[in-house]
């Protein structure tokens, strides 16, 4: 089973609308969570980092709300734009081992129509 | 800022040969990380270095697989004897070492297959 599971799979918005992608994971304990934006054919891009401590980051139209007693963090993504088509990744860092062995998500393949 | 830079971006070859990926990081990051991707999962962790030392390997790196980062600057992955279930993105990524939340940065990846 994956230690981190994302949900939903795929989703469809018309442009303008908000979204939120959900992440559920059970690494524990955890150095950080992260979310990451990758386009298709390139490198995951880094949207956010969260410590354990921390509850909400924003950036930019992008807002990562972290619940650690559930195990639970959201990705809210404001007023949508046909560029925002990608795949989000949740991405949790495990505290052992310096937080460097990232544990990836499969992702929410996200398409924003006109 | 240059970022990661991973070459050649496709490689195609036949069953058996051997292939060798070359990552060069961002200048200033001493940390080094490979990871593969296939496609609809997310990167998987295959090795990392700090500097020129070779820190953990995954298991998915079986003894056909090979890293190195001889100056602390680039690194190469070499993968001998190439299968079918090698075909893959194949994904570097660099970043600052001494404290754990600095975030890492992905190169665009090698995307490999296996005829």
């Amino acid at each position: 089973k994956n230690q981190v599971e994302q949900s939903p799979q795929s989703l469809i918005i018309l442009e303008g609308k908000n979204c939120t992608l959900q992440c559920n994971y059970t690494v524990s304990p955890f150095s950080n969570l992260r979310w990451y934006k990758q386009d298709t054919g390139r490198g995951p891009v880094s949207l956010t980092i969260m410590t354990f401590s921390e509850n909400t980051k924003s950036n930019g139209r992008y807002t990562a709300t972290l619940d650690a007693d559930t195990k639970q963090s959201s990705l809210h993504i404001t007023a949508s734009q046909l560029s925002d088509s990608a795949s989000y990744i949740c991405v949790v860092s495990p505290l052992t081992g310096g937080g460097n062995k990232l544990t990836f998500g499969t992702g929410t393949q996200l398409k924003v129509e006109l | 800022d240059t970022g990661v830079s991973q070459n050649p971006r496709h490689k195609i070859t036949k069953r058996g040969q051997n292939v060798t990926f070359r990552c060069d990081p961002i200048s200033e990051h001493n940390r080094l990380y490979w990871y593969r991707q296939t496609l609809g999962q997310g990167p998987e962790f295959l090795t990392y270095f700090q500097n020129e030392a070779q820190l953990e390997k995954s298991r998915l790196l079986s003894d056909r697989f090979s890293a190195e980062r001889p100056k602390g600057s680039f690194s190469t992955l070499e993968i001998q004897r190439t299968e079918q279930g090698d075909s893959a993105m194949y994904l570097c990524a660099s970043s600052l070492g001494g404290q754990p939340n600095q975030p890492q940065h992905f190169g665009d990846g090698t995307r490999l297959s296996i005829l």
